[in-house]
């Protein structure tokens, strides 16, 4: 069965902390990873990551993936309470139209 | 404005009283999806679309139906519901063969079956 496991479920930072956040997968024929932003609404597109070893970055986000220890890890530096919000990781195997996501990980960083 | 559209944003029903949620996007993306959202599990999906008339099975299918007759609109339909569909359902859609394959989320529709 295929899974998405995301690690810390939900932490608690001060404004300038770096986090990391953690997802790893067990699935069949991987296609690709995805990362999300939610913020008590829709969740927003951050990332989309393919290939080993090469970081996709914006701004103080970034992310990283290792199809062969099958994680991927999104770094936020320099935190801002804007940064409050829950972070979802989705992989795509199989057939393109089955995307399955994590549990999620809620990131809270007080001033 | 590109966007997903879902209608009702908030219901509340009855148990075994038919409704449908309504998702519409003006993109004209090939792919929909239907993903219901509880605490602690993550965003699980029900049912997507890959083009009109295709549908297929997500996770969590069972109680709903859906439809794909047009390109733009993918309605959820729970023929009977119960008190364990209560959640946040959200729609969304993409264009598989364009950029990142991204989806693009509507704002939810909450629904509560009493």
């Amino acid at each position: 069965e295929d899974k998405v496991v995301q690690s810390p479920l939900s932490l608690v930072v001060h404004e300038g902390d770096t986090v990391t956040l953690n997802c790893s997968y067990e699935v069949t024929n991987f296609r690709s990873l995805l990362w999300y932003k939610q913020e008590k609404k829709a969740p927003t597109f951050l990332f989309m990551l393919t290939s080993s070893g090469i970081e996709k970055k914006s701004g103080r986000l970034s992310s990283i993936l290792d199809k062969k220890e099958l994680f991927s890890i999104l770094n936020i530096t320099a935190t801002q309470t804007g940064d409050s919000a829950v972070y979802l990781c989705a992989v795509r195997s199989d057939s393109w139209g089955k995307l399955q996501f994590g549990a999620g990980t809620q990131v809270v960083v007080t001033p | 404005e590109a966007q997903v559209t879902q209608n009702p944003r908030y219901l509340i029903t009855v148990t075994g009283k038919k409704l449908t949620v309504t998702c519409s996007q003006n993109m004209n993306h090939e792919y929909m999806s239907w993903y219901r959202q509880d605490p602690g599990l993550g965003l699980r999906q029900i049912y997507y679309s890959m083009n009109v008339e295709v549908t297929d099975k997500g996770d969590v299918p069972e109680g709903y139906k859906v439809s794909r007759k047009e390109k733009r609109n993918f309605p959820l339909i729970l023929e009977s519901p119960s008190p364990n569909q209560t959640s946040l359902y959200f729609c969304a859609s993409s264009s598989p063969g364009k950029g990142s394959g991204e989806l693009f989320f509507g704002e939810g529709s909450r629904l509560t079956v009493l």
